[in-house]
């Protein structure tokens, strides 16, 4: 069956700082990697896509990036942390098929201090 | 633009009721939608996946329908129960966007008082 894992559960970084949170997906190949960002009291958004190795799409203009240095796994970093960056990050991933539904990482709560 | 929306954007009821939780989407060109449940500071759990091709899905206590046509769908919670507190979210994957992605409604936060 398949996972996906995600890592920090949590993590308190000062302005300024680097970050890099990281997702993998196992028992599957060739998936679609997101990251979405949740901050307080709004809804998803749509930070990055991935459809394959090294090809990488972006939303919103940020102070963010993503890579996907393997199949099955999608970075997120940053290289100077902002107050703004603060919120909850939560990877996904969906078969290459589009009848199929996405399933979602446990997140991971960023604080920026 | 897809744009979901999700009414009412909070609910509270005793335990033991019925519930439905409304979804409107814009725009009709869609593969699916999904329903989801988000416990605090947690994760999405998918509950219920619709094609469109499809007018609903069964899970237990849990029944969702899609009306493609009227860009409606509607989350139906049998005898609810404290456990079932928690935000619930739809979102549909539509086909004129690039990349096929999910559209995400606000949400709804249901609490089931005991």
């Amino acid at each position: 069956s398949q996972t996906i894992h995600q890592w920090p559960a949590t993590l308190v970084q000062p302005v300024g700082s680097p970050l890099s949170l990281e997702c993998t997906v196992e028992g599957t190949s060739n998936p679609n990697l997101y990251w979405y960002r949740q901050a307080a009291g709004r809804g998803l958004q749509l930070l990055f896509y991935s459809v394959g190795i090294g090809q990488i799409s972006s939303e919103v203009p940020q102070n963010l990036s993503a890579s996907r240095p393997q199949d099955r796994q999608f970075i997120l970093s940053s290289k100077k942390l902002l107050l703004s960056d603060s919120g909850f990050y939560l990877c996904a991933w969906s078969p290459l098929r589009e009848n199929y539904g996405y399933t979602f990482g446990s997140g991971t709560r960023l604080t920026v201090v | 633009k897809q744009e979901v929306t999700q009414i009412p954007a909070a609910l509270s009821v005793p335990e033991g009721e019925n519930l439905v939780l409304n979804c409107s989407f814009t725009d009709s060109a869609i593969y699916n939608l999904q329903w989801f449940r988000q416990d605090p500071g947690k994760g999405l759990t998918s509950l219920l996946l619709i094609q469109s091709s499809q007018r609903e899905q069964t899970s237990g206590r849990l029944n969702a329908s899609l009306d493609k046509s009227s860009g409606r769908s509607t989350l139906y919670i049998a005898a609810s129960q404290p456990g079932d507190s928690a935000t619930y979210l739809c979102a549909v994957r539509g086909f004129n966007n690039a990349g096929n992605m999910l559209t995400f409604g606000g949400g709804t936060r249901l609490m089931v008082k005991p």
